[in-house]
């Protein structure tokens, strides 16, 4: 089944402690993504990758991390994560970002709680 | 940052009628329009998407496109109660894709 998978699917941690959201998808998609959304402002991309070795900041980097060494992988890492980094994340990914390849399929999401 | 505008709603149809929601964008390179509908709780899923002026037709769903008014709609024929969801406008930007806040939709029996 083609899917964008994603772990943990739910996270509480605390202030501080470096964690990975891990994100694969089976595709072979070039693009990949990662969003937050949250309440009153909706989805807000953190990072992307547009093949492997390159990404780019979205709109929202600040104090997140990510690589993309493997085509189908594309971990969020938060070095050092603050309370307002509580959030659901979504991983997405596509065929690529040329027009006609753009339509993004999104993982299923990680509710992040940090104290 | 470039802008992707919904009116946040609720907007509430009865069953069976049209549901019409807007979006507006600021970025005149954009070239590609999305729509995607999210359930509570669920990830977004695609609807429909929109590269050029006028009407673009599947289903019960009609996006439609106005770059020179930098407007994009999407109509929902007979709604249905399990229509009732957030509706997302998306915009593409560069290599980027930019959201809106969404618009709720209900639709009542």
């Amino acid at each position: 089944e083609a899917q964008v998978t994603q772990n943990p699917r739910y996270l509480i941690t605390v202030t501080g402690k470096k964690l990975t959201v891990t994100c694969s998808q089976n595709m072979n998609h070039e693009y990949m993504s990662w969003y937050r959304q949250d309440p009153g402002l909706g989805l807000r991309q953190i990072y992307y990758s547009m093949n492997v070795e390159v990404t780019d900041k979205g709109d929202v980097p600040e104090g997140y991390k990510v690589s993309r060494k493997e085509k189908r992988n594309f971990p969020l890492i938060l070095e050092s994560p603050s309370p307002n980094q509580t959030s659901l994340y979504f991983c997405a990914s596509s065929f690529g970002s040329g027009r006609g390849q753009e339509t993004q399929y999104f993982g299923p999401g990680t509710r992040l709680l940090v104290l | 940052q470039k802008e992707v505008e919904q009116n946040s709603g609720p907007l509430s149809v009865p069953e069976g009628a049209i549901a019409s929601l807007n979006c507006t964008y600021s970025d005149r390179g954009s070239q590609s329009f999305f729509w995607y509908r999210q359930y509570s709780g669920k990830s977004p899923e695609l609807i429909m998407f929109i590269y050029s002026n006028g009407d673009k037709e599947d289903g019960r769903f009609t996006a439609q496109l106005n770059k020179a008014s930098q407007y994009v709609s999407l109509l929902i024929r007979d709604s249905q109660p399990s229509d009732s969801a957030t509706y997302l406008c998306a915009v593409n930007s560069g290599y980027a894709l930019n959201f809106g806040k969404g618009t709720s939709l209900l639709v009542t029996p």
